[in-house]
């Protein structure tokens, strides 16, 4: 089974407005952290948000924001007023508490493009 | 303050040659991961090493690949004997200790096999 699911291949959205990158994850370890990477065309990963299964309050970054419903097992990564720049593959993560090695499980990645 | 170094940004190799790609984490840290990207696809574990050990190299293929993080100097990907499906990109990561430690990325190596 997929670990994470990424199921929007690619996203258009204008500029100035905020879109929804989607990502669900399946674990049956309580503990376990998800992140968010920025992979623009000239290909280093960025890291822009984490978000742990205890947390409390949603994850907050500058214009990154994460809508974590843990029932639901999602972690949508929220971008307000999109700017040009954000046009990249974004990739959903998460880390296990029982993997010692605190490897990351990605998913396979949305393409967004910003429109002027 | 310099992030993930990672070297050579581009390496090309014939099918049959070795490839090492090189790896300095951030400073003070000490975990070390290794991942591939194939094209339009998310990264993939290949190993994860502190200072002169490998924790978990469940990732890695069984033959041709090897990967050290010594006491001194950088962390080391070599694969030895290259084939064309070797063709990829090689990111190296590192972070502090706990699970609520991002993973910072380098700039990848590409590798191409002719």
């Amino acid at each position: 089974a997929q670990k994470i699911t990424q199921t929007q291949p690619g996203m258009f959205v204008q500029e100035k407005e905020a879109v929804t990158l989607d990502c669900t994850y399946d674990t049956s370890d309580p503990s376990y952290g998800l992140f968010w990477y920025k992979q623009p065309s000239s290909g280093e990963m960025i890291f822009l948000i984490y978000q742990g299964s205890y947390d409390q309050q949603n994850a907050t970054e500058g214009r990154y924001s994460l809508n974590f419903q843990k029932a639901r097992k999602s972690a949508n990564l929220v971008i307000s007023a999109s700017q040009l720049g954000d046009s990249a593959m974004y990739f959903c993560a998460m880390r296990e508490g029982k993997d010692s090695s605190y490897k990351l499980i990605f998913g396979s990645g949305t393409r967004l493009l910003v429109r002027p | 303050n310099a992030g993930v170094m990672q070297n050579p940004r581009h390496l090309v190799r014939r099918r049959g040659q070795e490839a090492r790609l090189r790896c300095s984490p951030m400073k003070g840290h000490s975990h070390v991961y290794w991942y591939r990207q194939l094209p339009e696809e998310g990264l993939k574990f290949m190993v994860y090493l502190q200072k002169e050990n490998i924790i978990d190299e469940s990732g890695m293929p069984k033959e041709r690949f090897s990967a050290e993080f010594p006491k001194e100097g950088p962390s080391i990907l070599r694969i030895q004997q290259v084939v064309r499906g070797d063709s990829a990109a090689y990111f190296c990561a590192s972070s502090l200790e706990g699970i609520n430690q991002p993973q910072h990325f380098g700039d990848g190596t590409r590798l191409s096999i002719l």
